[in-house]
């Protein structure tokens, strides 16, 4: 158990255009989910975390205006990238947490081509 | 100087080499994970943990919370088991983990 499955896993957009990334938790709510951005070679960000019904905590640095990020759902997260520029390009990786123990189900990630 | 260090950063290894590869961290944890991400991506949880050792497979991780360090094992190791190892921690009353920069496994046949 415990599958949280992204959707797109690829896409390609112009710049100045809004793209929207769904995380689903599959067979389970997750209460809390986390949007993380990777750059080749680099690390996972955390970009904002979000809770069910509540507005998501971004992290410093991360234009809440850009990416937002809706939790309108136990099994449903979704982060809009708004007038995407070449610079947006990146990994896109959403994980999502059931209970108390916190221990974090990552999908699998969309890799997201601003051109 | 980073909360999370991993090492090595890169290491290269013949099939049936057992691996070791070490995190260390600066904060008091809740608990400290262990992810695999493979070329493709996608990141696979392989350990929780916050106390002692766990097994799965041929995968162990150890943790030693008064050094705050922990170790990443593999035994028989495989061309398959090429990937990046990240370490994670939680800190105490968090969330979010803090990650590690990962170490690069290469296993050649």
């Amino acid at each position: 158990g415990a599958v949280v499955s992204q959707h797109p896993s690829w896409v390609i957009c112009k710049s100045g255009t809004s793209v929207k990334i769904e995380c689903r938790s599959l067979d389970f709510q997750a209460t809390t989910m986390f949007w993380y951005r990777q750059f080749p070679k680099q690390s996972l960000m955390l970009m904002a975390t979000s809770n069910e019904g509540s507005k998501a905590t971004y992290e410093q640095g991360v234009e809440k205006d850009k990416f937002l990020i809706n939790h309108a759902s136990l099994t449903l997260s979704t982060l809009t990238v708004t007038s995407a520029h070449p610079e947006d390009s990146s990994f896109y990786i959403c994980s999502g947490t059931r209970d108390v123990s916190y221990e974090q189900y990552f999908g699998p990630g969309t890799r997201l081509t601003v051109t | 100087k980073n909360e999370v260090e991993q090492s090595p950063q890169n290491l290269t290894a013949q099939e049936g080499e057992f691996i070791t590869i070490n995190c260390s961290y600066s904060v008091g944890i809740s608990a400290l994970h262990w992810l695999q991400q493979h070329p493709g991506g996608g990141i696979v949880s392989l350990f929780m943990l916050s106390s002692g050792k766990k097994k799965h497979g041929r995968l162990i991780a150890t943790i030693n919370i008064q050094e705050k360090h922990s170790s990443l094992h593999i035994t028989a190791s495989h061309p398959r088991d090429s990937a990046v190892y990240i370490c994670a921690v939680r800190s105490q009353g968090a969330q979010k983990l803090v990650f590690g920069q990962g170490t690069r496994l290469t296993i050649n046949p």
